[in-house]
């Protein structure tokens, strides 16, 4: 398989359950990253890994736990989300440093009920 | 407070002609552009990118422009053809940020056959 993928591509939790969010990239890239897409609202990067380590949290709520174990998958483990997490959740990979260049997966759409 | 804007949500354009789509910014540490297509069910995919030392970059039927003075970039695309259906995003990133994308709401286009 090549490229981004994610899985679940679609999930339905309630506000009690723990759940994860699984990327894996395929393009040897040593930069992933979280984003989350709301109704009528730009892309947000929520966390930036770069070698396994976070470099960026864009103050995302402690709700939302990434995880990074190797270059090539990324996690998200969801807890006690709220309803207004609903969204689309993409994963993305890239060369680290100056590249703008991300390649995105198809995304998890995450209802919270 | 967005630092990226593409304040026009659609765009209706006939096949063979031009399609423009703007994206205006403010922040004036951004020093790198890109523009991404996406389509249903999809991740965004890359299409193309300028650096700030530059004011025109082409490849094939697309070119983005940069006005660094009026803090202002375009994509043009000509021919439209229908396959270029799709929702359009810029993003911007600063040097010192290193990987991070900043990106704007984007811009559905629609171009009849």
């Amino acid at each position: 398989e090549t490229g981004v993928t994610q899985t679940p591509r679609h999930l339905v939790m309630g506000m009690t359950n723990k759940k994860s969010l699984k990327c894996e990239q395929h393009l040897g890239h040593n930069a992933m990253y979280w984003y989350k897409q709301s109704a009528k609202k730009p892309l947000e990067l929520m966390f930036v890994y770069n070698f396994k380590e976070q470099t960026e949290n864009n103050s995302v709520p402690s709700r939302f736990s990434p995880e990074c174990p190797n270059s090539s998958h990324l996690f998200l483990h969801l807890h006690t989300l709220q309803p207004e997490d609903s969204a689309l959740y993409l994963c993305a990979s890239s060369h680290s440093g100056r590249s703008g260049e991300q390649y995105f997966g198809p995304g998890t759409r995450l209802t919270v009920t | 407070d967005q630092q990226v804007k593409q304040n026009s949500p659609s765009l209706s354009v006939q096949e063979g002609r031009i399609s423009i789509l703007n994206c205006d910014y403010t922040n004036s540490m951004f020093d790198y552009f890109l523009w991404y297509k996406k389509y249903p069910a999809e991740g965004p995919t890359f299409l193309i990118s300028i650096s700030s030392i530059k004011d025109k970059n082409e490849d094939g039927r697309f070119t983005v422009f940069l006005n660094k003075s009026a803090k202002h970039l375009s994509l043009h695309i000509v021919p439209s053809q229908p396959g270029d259906s799709a929702v359009y995003f810029c993003a911007a990133s600063a040097g010192a940020a290193g990987n991070k994308l900043t990106f704007g709401g984007g811009t559905r286009v629609l171009v009849k056959p």
